[in-house]
């Protein structure tokens, strides 16, 4: 069984949707849980993390978290073509040393 | 500031050559780490480096050797790669924020091995 799990992509949504990525995980002791954008040729880009149960806002991204299903998400609200990338979960699951990252979810915005 | 810095950006090697990957943080954080990526696959950790020593070894082949000669700075020495090798390494650090660690990237650099 994978660790981090992630929807499988391609995921499309139009411009001005909202965009809804997944991601689940499989050691209950895990503390941080993190989300990262990485455009093609470029290196994954910290956009979100969130360490409780419940949501967390960042401009157009809210990240929710629920450790009792081991699940968390991010959605992007206003889905503009910039945010055309792929979505790498990752879950620190030991002492602040490891982290674990999932398949990612590659995401395109339709203009 | 979040920087972390890698150089070469681009590198070539032949199956024989030795060269060396360097990586720089200025930001205080305590862990660093390398990671090899290959296209459409997540970064995959090679090493961790914990106060300057090596804390973890994803049973990484001996041909890549990490150094981690101060808290700022983080190498991995090459010999002997595989065409199998050419991917992106990606240098990271991490630090503790209020509720937990938080891990930022460095730029990678593009190795071929031909």
């Amino acid at each position: 069984q994978k660790e981090v799990e992630q929807n499988s992509g391609p995921l499309s949504v139009p411009e001005g949707a909202i965009a809804s990525l997944n991601c689940t995980y499989s050691d209950r002791v895990s503390q941080s849980f993190f989300w990262y954008r990485q455009y093609s040729g470029k290196s994954p880009e910290l956009i979100m993390s969130i360490y409780s149960n419940g949501d967390k806002e960042d401009g157009r991204f809210t990240a929710q978290l629920n450790k009792a299903s081991q699940y968390v998400s991010l959605l992007i609200r206003d889905s503009q073509p910039s945010d055309s990338a792929t979505y790498l979960c990752a879950v620190n699951m030991r002492y602040g040393q490891n982290f674990v990252f999932g398949p990612g979810t590659r995401l395109s915005v339709l203009p | 500031d979040t920087e972390v810095t890698q150089t070469p950006k681009h590198l070539v090697m032949g199956m024989t050559n030795k060269k060396s990957l360097k990586c720089e943080q200025h930001m205080g954080h305590r862990a660093m780490y390398w990671y090899k990526q290959k296209a459409k696959k997540p970064p995959e950790l090679m090493f961790v480096y914990s106060y300057e020593k090596l804390s973890i070894n994803e049973s990484v082949p001996s041909r890549f050797s990490p150094e981690c000669p101060n808290s700022s700075l983080l190498n991995l020495h090459l010999h002997a790669l595989q065409p199998e090798d050419s991917a992106l390494y990606l240098c990271a650090s991490s630090q503790e924020a209020r509720d937990g660690y938080e891990q930022y990237f460095g730029p990678g650099t593009r190795l071929t091995v031909t």
